[in-house]
């Protein structure tokens, strides 16, 4: 069946250093992967898209990197701040290209950046 | 633009019961989608609307119906609520760019059944 893994434990960074959060698929051959960041109480935003045959992409202080071999998708915030603080969903299009029929999402990854 | 809203915002009903979520979006989107999220499950769709007239089951359709009411609106209907579903449901919205379609989320509702 198709899984995605995300970190299930809280990641604790300090502030001003890289928080890498690891996205893991697998029975998928996702087109495109996404990340979006879900803060308590509020729907999830959209931060980034990666299509599978880019390797990298990057927005400011994210980076977001695709390794349809190894099934992994990296996301990183450098310089990170206690703002950057929330849950951080990857997403996958499935086997349908595109997500016109929907997303899967992972469980996510609670991040807290420490002062 | 508000972008896409959601009605109730909290809800509590009892087993049996039966209500209406509405959902309505301004970006002129074409793709609608209703999703619950429940602790330790993350995001799971239950129903979504490619276009205008036309809706199709999820993951979790089991228990709900649908409407799409015109491009704006797409509502999700618990006929008889059930303790199970006791959720956030979010509703969302997306129009493919490039050939992907990242998704535009609601508010939520919290939703409790007793």
């Amino acid at each position: 069946s198709q899984k995605i893994e995300q970190n299930s434990e809280a990641l604790n960074i300090q502030e001003g250093k890289t928080a890498t959060l690891t996205c893991n698929y697998t029975n998928y051959s996702p087109a495109y992967l996404q990340w979006y960041r879900q803060d308590p109480g509020r729907g999830p935003v959209f931060l980034l898209l990666i299509r599978e045959n880019e390797k990298e992409k990057r927005k400011e202080r994210l980076k977001v990197t695709f390794d349809t071999t190894l099934k992994q998708s990296l996301f990183h915030i450098t310089a990170s701040q206690p703002a950057d603080s929330a849950t951080y969903l990857c997403a996958l299009d499935g086997n349908s290209g595109g997500g016109a029929d929907g997303l899967t999402f992972g469980k996510g990854t609670h991040l807290i950046i420490q002062p | 633009n508000a972008g896409v809203t959601q009605t109730p915002k909290f809800q509590v009903l009892k087993t049996g019961q039966s209500m209406t979520l509405q959902c309505a979006q301004d970006m002129n989107h074409n793709s609608m989608y209703w999703y619950r999220q429940d602790p330790g499950m993350g995001l799971r769709l239950i129903y979504y609307s490619a276009s205008e007239g036309t809706t199709d089951k999820g993951e979790v359709p089991n228990g709900y119906n649908v409407s799409r009411l015109n491009k704006r609106e797409f509502s999700l209907r618990l006929e008889s609520a059930a303790p199970s579903q006791t959720s956030v449901y979010f509703c969302a919205s997306s129009e493919a760019v490039g050939g992907s379609h990242t998704q535009y989320f609601g508010p939520g509702t919290r939703l409790t059944v007793l």
